[in-house]
């Protein structure tokens, strides 16, 4: 079965900071990979996805993750938070004809 | 608007008590899904419908029971509502292609916020 693991559960940045979310999965096949955002009382909403082709995918808003196979990873980068992007982040694999498996989520806190 | 409608958005009900959850997808999408969100838990899955007619559990099926309507439209019941199903819930739908891993993502509702007391 597949899984997925984000290592940090709170992130705290000051604007103008980079930030990088680890994301890694567990399953040694093929795979389909996203990150999705959900502010403060809000739906989920799609920031990126990886199926096939160029590792390095670039999403909404300035966000960006690589997939990188052999480490199972699909990090979430942004060169500069805003307080705007406070919310909270979950990566989420799914493979074969498998359904979405979510990460338990990050929380991040931008300061002003 | 195109997308994903779950109504109720709010609703408090006592232990013991019935509910259904609905959710209406306008996007002619094949499959639907029901998760709940918990704190530090993410969002697991209770049931899903990869196609009109059928359904299948999820990760957490204990104490809710789901209908496919007809394509657009896919409720959640709980019989007999507990205080460790105070969540949100959130349905989603998603396209299914014809290969393993076609090009799809998953379009998630608005989530109606249970708390059972």
């Amino acid at each position: 079965a597949q899984s997925v693991s984000q290592h940090n559960h709170h992130v705290i940045l000051s604007e103008a900071a980079s930030l990088e979310l680890g994301c890694n999965y567990s399953y040694g096949g093929t795979v389909n990979l996203f990150w999705y955002v959900q502010y403060p009382g809000q739906h989920l909403q799609l920031l990126l996805k990886y199926f096939s082709g160029d590792p390095l995918v670039k999403g909404i808003k300035g966000f960006e993750a690589e997939f990188i196979k052999s480490k199972f990873s699909f990090n979430l980068r942004k060169p500069s938070v805003q307080w705007s992007d406070t919310a909270e982040y979950f990566c989420a694999v799914r493979s074969g004809y498998s359904t979405l498996t979510f990460g338990k989520g990050t929380m991040l806190l931008v300061s002003p | 608007n195109a997308g994903v409608t779950q109504t109720p958005k709010f609703q408090v009900l006592k232990t013991g008590q019935s509910m259904t959850l609905q959710c209406a997808q306008d996007m002619n999408h094949n499959s639907m899904y029901w998760y709940r969100q918990d704190p530090g838990m993410g969002l697991r899955l209770i049931y899903y419908s990869a196609s009109e007619g059928t359904t299948d559990k999820g990760e957490v099926p204990n104490g809710y029971n789901v209908s496919r309507l007809n394509k657009r439209e896919f409720s959640l019941r709980l019989e007999s509502a507990a205080p460790s199903q105070t969540s949100v819930y959130f349905c989603a739908s998603s396209e299914r292609g014809q290969g393993a891993l076609a090009n799809y993502g998953y379009t998630f509702g608005s989530g109606t916020r249970l708390t059972v007391v």
